[in-house]
């Protein structure tokens, strides 16, 4: 089993719809990353986060210690938002001190 | 700023040979870190330095793979010898300081191995 699994693996949307991308994770942690790789391959870190929400433009991000869970969730969807969200945090105790890990990834494609 | 520069962008080789793989971080960040992305497992990180120092090189496959940091601009991923197997991207990555804080990412290496 992954230590971080994300949900959905593929998700299409319309222009302008609301998205969310979900993302569970079983070890304890000190942050967690939400990143974009574009049809490129390119990387970008979105978000680091270790509590709360955080926004940018668009995007938001949430976490919720107790439950172990993240999400990121876009307003207003654009065809340019088309990529691929990984999730990945890194581990905060005994040996997953300091060690990133990452879920799979969710495809996601909006169409105009 | 030039962001992470990795090099080359692309890599042919052939089985049994040496590949080394270059990057050089954003000035003044303290982190770098090497990953590898395949369709089968994703992104996982093989290695990643502290100050120069390997901190945690726990995702290393094997030791066909090494890295070395001789200083803070400049670091190095080698595969000697190369197998099909290790044909993926390669990423490297740089944060201001460990693994918590935000990394900025290079291009990327294609590697091809036949």
């Amino acid at each position: 089993k992954n230590e971080v699994e994300q949900s959905p693996q593929n998700l299409t949307a319309q222009e302008g719809e609301f998205i969310t991308i979900n993302c569970s994770y079983s070890v304890g942690i000190s942050a967690l990353h939400w990143l974009q790789q574009h049809p490129g391959g390119g990387i970008v870190s979105l978000f680091m986060l270790s509590s709360g929400k955080k926004k940018h433009g668009r995007l938001i991000a949430t976490i919720n210690i107790q439950e172990k869970h993240s999400s990121l969730h876009i307003t207003a969807s654009h065809p340019r938002d088309s990529a691929v969200y990984i999730c990945a945090v890194r581990g905060d105790r005994g040996s997953t001190l300091g060690r990133l890990y990452f879920g799979r990834g969710t495809q996601l494609t909006v169409w105009p | 700023d030039a962001g992470v520069i990795q090099s080359p962008r692309h890599e042919v080789t052939e089985m049994g040979q040496e590949v080394t793989l270059r990057c050089k971080p954003i000035s003044g960040h303290n982190s770098l870190f090497w990953y590898r992305q395949t369709m089968m497992r994703g992104l996982e990180l093989l290695i990643y330095f502290n100050n120069n120092v390997p901190i945690d090189d726990s995702g290393m496959p094997e030791d066909r793979f090494s890295a070395k940091m001789p200083n803070a601009s400049f670091s190095t991923l080698k595969i000697q010898p190369s197998e099909p197997r290790d044909s993926a991207v390669y990423f490297c990555a740089s944060s201001r300081s460990g693994s918590g804080t935000v990394q900025y990412f290079g291009p990327g290496t294609r590697l091809t191995v036949t």
